[in-house]
């Protein structure tokens, strides 16, 4: 089956700091990806929606300023958390559909756990 | 998006066939049902989904009532394995575009020795 790649794993940092998070669609090219959010014992909050060669659609309360999204390639999208502080510790999810699939089957990575000191 | 009612968590004896229901009464005509699960620490894994029609997989069946205001997720022979959450999605997605899932709190499964 398809998938998708995420890294890191898991980062920590320490606050004020930026973290680049990495998701790649291995065997298929991708052009919208979506990046969520998980907050311990929470469902999948969505982040923004990354489409190939434009601007990120951000939902509504997510900071567009602190939360980069880039989407570079069919293949690779980057998330960028500016200046992190410890409320931004979370797990940090991103999904890609395949254009030859349902629009709601979606593939998603193995998540990055963020922790900010 | 027509907003979905799952159980908060359920328990299931392995190798038993383990049923989870999902509400979806706002349904609309044209809204898919999505169901994924996630088992702890790891990103979402997609299911099964359908629109009218009983559908199955080699994960599993999807069972829609006539009136689509409820579904239910069948997993034939539960294993430890399948212990996860459950989330059941009502999505109106067009196609040939990918559209964004929202998602609930989703079922607790528990599988049991």
């Amino acid at each position: 089956g398809a998938v998708v790649s995420q890294h890191p794993s898991w980062v920590i940092c320490k606050s004020g700091t930026s973290v680049k998070i990495e998701c790649r669609s291995l065997d298929f090219q991708a052009t919208t990806m979506f990046w969520y959010r998980q907050f311990p014992k929470q469902s999948l909050m969505l982040m923004a929606t990354s489409n190939e060669g434009s601007k990120a659609t951000y939902e509504q309360g997510v900071e567009k300023d602190k939360f980069l999204i880039n989407h570079a390639s069919l293949t690779l999208s980057t998330l960028t958390v500016t200046s992190a502080h410890p409320e931004d510790s979370s797990f940090y999810i991103c999904s890609a559909g395949r254009p030859d699939r349902a629009p709601g089957e979606q593939f998603f990575g193995p998540g990055t756990r963020l922790t900010v000191l | 998006d027509a907003k979905t009612t799952q159980p908060t968590s359920m328990d299931c004896a392995e190798g038993r066939a383990a049923n989870l229901p999902c509400n979806h009464s706002t349904i609309s005509g044209n809204e898919y049902v999505y169901w994924y699960r996630q088992i702890h620490s790891q990103g979402p894994q997609y299911i099964i989904h359908g629109l009218k029609n009983n559908e199955t997989n080699e994960m599993a069946s999807l069972i829609i009532t006539e009136d689509r205001k409820s579904s239910t997720l069948i997993l034939p022979h539960a294993t430890l394995r399948d212990t996860a959450v459950y989330y059941c999605i009502a999505a109106l997605l067009y196609g040939g575009s990918q559209g964004n899932l929202i998602f609930g709190k989703g079922t607790k499964l528990s599988v049991k020795p």
